[in-house]
């Protein structure tokens, strides 16, 4: 089974600083990784995602992620926080049994808390 | 906006009551996710429709169902509602295209409240 975990339910970070959020997947497959932000009393919006192909994807908003293969890990950067960026943000994995299709598999989510 | 409109936004109810979340997709998506949110278990895969067929089931318990009609629009009916069953619920679409690569679209939710 597919599955990620995300290190750190919440993480604070000052404004201008660099945003590092952790993520390490487990599959069987080649997985298929993506992370979402949810901004309160909103849905998750797809920030970016890694198929295949190129190792680092950039996505919206400034933030890029990194698959690593070696170390399991899909971690989300961004070199300078905005006070807009504070949000619940989750690493997910693309399923693929049976029972499950190709639904996506969410961590716990990561709360990132921007102070000025 | 990611186009996807569930209703109601909020929902009160008591325990042993039933109750149906609509959802209706992105202009030409086929297919439509239910998760569910909590506190306690995070985001959960509850079933997938695609094309008014199920094509894939997660966590869901017996006591909720769903369906997806011609239109396309889902239905997440929940019945002999418990405490625990409050929770955030969303509906996801995804386009045929996007369906393999699992890139989802997330309406804003339906909040249930069990009292």
């Amino acid at each position: 089974a597919q599955s990620v975990t995300q290190l750190g339910s919440h993480v604070s970070v000052s404004e201008g600083a660099l945003v590092l959020l952790r993520c390490n997947y487990s599959s069987s497959v080649p997985p298929y990784l993506f992370w979402y932000v949810q901004y309160p009393n909103q849905g998750l919006q797809l920030l970016l995602k890694y198929t295949t192909g190129a190792t680092l994807v950039k996505g919206i908003n400034g933030f890029e992620a990194e698959f690593k293969k070696s170390e399991t890990s899909f971690h989300l950067t961004k070199p300078s926080a905005h006070m807009s960026d504070a949000a619940e943000y989750f690493c997910a994995v693309r399923s693929s049994n049976s029972n499950s299709g190709y639904a996506l598999n969410f961590g716990k989510g990561t709360s990132l808390l921007v102070t000025p | 906006d990611s186009g996807v409109t569930q209703t109601p936004k909020h929902l009160i109810t008591a325990t042993g009551q039933r109750v149906t979340l609509r959802c209706s997709p992105r202009s030409g998506d086929l297919s439509v996710y239910w998760y569910q949110q909590s506190l306690d278990q995070g985001l959960q895969f509850l079933i997938q429709y695609y094309n008014g067929e199920e094509r894939a089931k997660g966590n869901i318990l017996e006591r909720f169902s769903a369906q997806q009609f011609p239109d396309l629009h889902s239905e997440l009916n929940l019945s002999s509602l418990e405490l625990g069953d409050s929770a955030l619920y969303f509906c996801a679409s995804s386009d045929p295209g996007r369906d393999y690569t699992g890139e989802l679209f997330f309406g804003e939710g339906s909040r249930l409240t069990v009292l």
